[in-house]
């Protein structure tokens, strides 16, 4: 099984700042990688898919990059509905879908 | 828009049985394969099983196997997952998602509690 780690758990940023979230595969997954943001009560959303690609309707202040094994999502500057729970994906082992631990960005 | 909407969860008591139901609108469900995902505080997201679009290839994770079953009725647009002999440890909010084709999973459930408690 592929073992994604994300860091850091917590990250504390002010409204309007850059936001670095990482993410590391156990394997390289080539650009097999996925991102989510989930906020309390809902249901996990997809942002980035094949590392870098925007899902549909994501605002481009968020942006994903890396291949193999280090992947990075950046926020370039948050808004307040961005404050939430981040996790990656990988879908490089089928069907085996493992996800990161997640990312809580608070608000600094 | 697609949509999902999971039913079926509730409280259990160790041993016994449930049945979650996944209902999908807005896109064809037969088009796609489908997870049951399932999110608890200590494990976080982990998957679960897996049926393809067709509903004649399965796949579980070794927490459930021999206990969890994943079906489908595409023609009901709906999909299922038949706990039995439930244990604490499957105490979580349980999320169907649809895998896109591109990957990731582009829609998911709103998610249905399952608690496993005597």
């Amino acid at each position: 099984e592929i073992v994604m780690t994300q860091s850091p758990a917590t990250l504390s940023v002010s409204p309007g700042e850059r936001a670095t979230l990482s993410c590391r595969a156990s394997q390289s997954i080539s650009i097999k990688l996925a991102w989510y943001q989930q906020k309390p009560g809902q249901a996990p959303r997809l942002l980035i898919y094949h590392a870098s690609t925007r899902a549909p309707g994501i605002p481009a202040r968020f942006s994903g990059s890396g291949s193999g094994t280090g992947f990075t999502l950046t926020i370039s500057s948050l808004q307040s509905e961005d404050f939430a729970v981040y996790y990656c994906q990988q879908y490089n082992d089928w069907p085996l879908r493992t996800f990161g631990q997640g990312t809580k960005v608070e608000i600094k | 828009q697609a949509q999902l909407v999971e039913s079926g969860g509730g409280l259990v008591k160790p041993g016994g049985s449930l049945r979650l139901s996944c209902a999908a609108s807005g896109f064809i469900l037969g088009d796609h394969d489908m997870y049951w995902i399932r999110q608890t505080l200590g494990k976080g997201l982990e998957w679960i099983a897996y049926i393809n679009y067709s509903g004649l290839t399965t796949y579980y994770a070794a927490s459930v196997k021999g206990r969890l079953t994943i079906s489908r009725d595409n023609a009901k647009n709906s999909l299922f997952l038949q706990m039995n002999r439930v244990k604490d440890d499957d105490t979580a909010v349980y999320f169907c998602a649809r895998e896109g084709p591109p990957g990731g999973f582009d829609s998911w459930g709103q998610g249905t509690l399952v608690t496993v408690s005597s």
